[in-house]
């Protein structure tokens, strides 16, 4: 089983700051990375697929990155409403899919 | 547009049994697999199972194995869980998610329903 590992686990931002996630997995997953917001109460909503193509109607203000094992998701100017968990999930090794414990972004 | 609706959440002993269903519309059924995602409360998503578009191929995750049952109808367009021999650990949001493309990120996913195991 792939194990994905987050950092930070909780980033505090102030609005129109950028911030910058991180997702670790165990072994390599090539592109096969997607990355999700979830804000209470609310399902998850997917961001950002084969680790750098925005999902549709996905805010040109979030970009992700990386290949193999390291990923970065970038949100370049932060919003109101972008402040909310941020999970990654690898799709390269199956099943299980796995997801990363999540990032929390708070506004500072 | 995609509609995927759960039901069938609630308060259960341990050791007791519940199906869950998810409705599903806006989109051809029968040509995508379709998973369970749960997550307890506070926590993080965890995959529970899946099953491919004929129904011939699943998966579950090892914390379910041999107590979860995925199944699906398409004539009615609903997947199901099956869950037996509930644990106190079982207790989460259960989601059902369709992939963008098969074996790929989950581009849609209902709003879940609540499954709580408690004596």
């Amino acid at each position: 089983e792939i194990v994905m590992t987050q950092s930070p686990a909780t980033l505090s931002v102030s609005p129109g700051e950028r911030a910058t996630l991180s997702c670790r997995a165990s072994q390599s997953v090539s592109s096969s990375l997607a990355w999700y917001q979830q804000k209470p109460g609310q399902a998850p909503r997917l961001l950002i697929y084969g680790a750098s193509t925005r999902a549709t109607g996905i805010p040109a203000r979030f970009s992700g990155s990386g290949s193999g094992t390291e990923f970065t998701l970038t949100i370049s100017s932060l919003q109101s409403e972008d402040f909310a968990v941020y999970f990654c999930q690898q799709y390269g090794n199956w099943p299980p899919w796995t997801f990363g414990q999540g990032t929390k972004v708070e506004i500072k | 547009q995609v509609q995927l609706v759960e039901s069938g959440g609630g308060v259960v002993q341990p050791g007791r049994s519940l199906r869950l269903s998810c409705a599903a519309s806006g989109f051809t059924f029968t040509t995508y697999g379709v998973h369970w995602v749960r997550q307890a409360p506070g926590k993080g998503l965890e995959w529970v199972a899946a099953i491919s578009p004929d129904g011939t191929n699943i998966y579950y995750a090892d914390s379910v194995k041999g107590r979860f049952t995925i199944s699906r109808d398409n004539s009615k367009s609903t997947l199901f869980l099956h869950m037996n021999s509930l644990r106190a650990e079982d207790t989460a949001v259960y989601y059902c998610a369709k992939p963008r493309t098969a074996g790929t990120s989950f581009d849609s996913w209902g709003r879940g329903t609540l499954v709580a195991v408690s004596s």
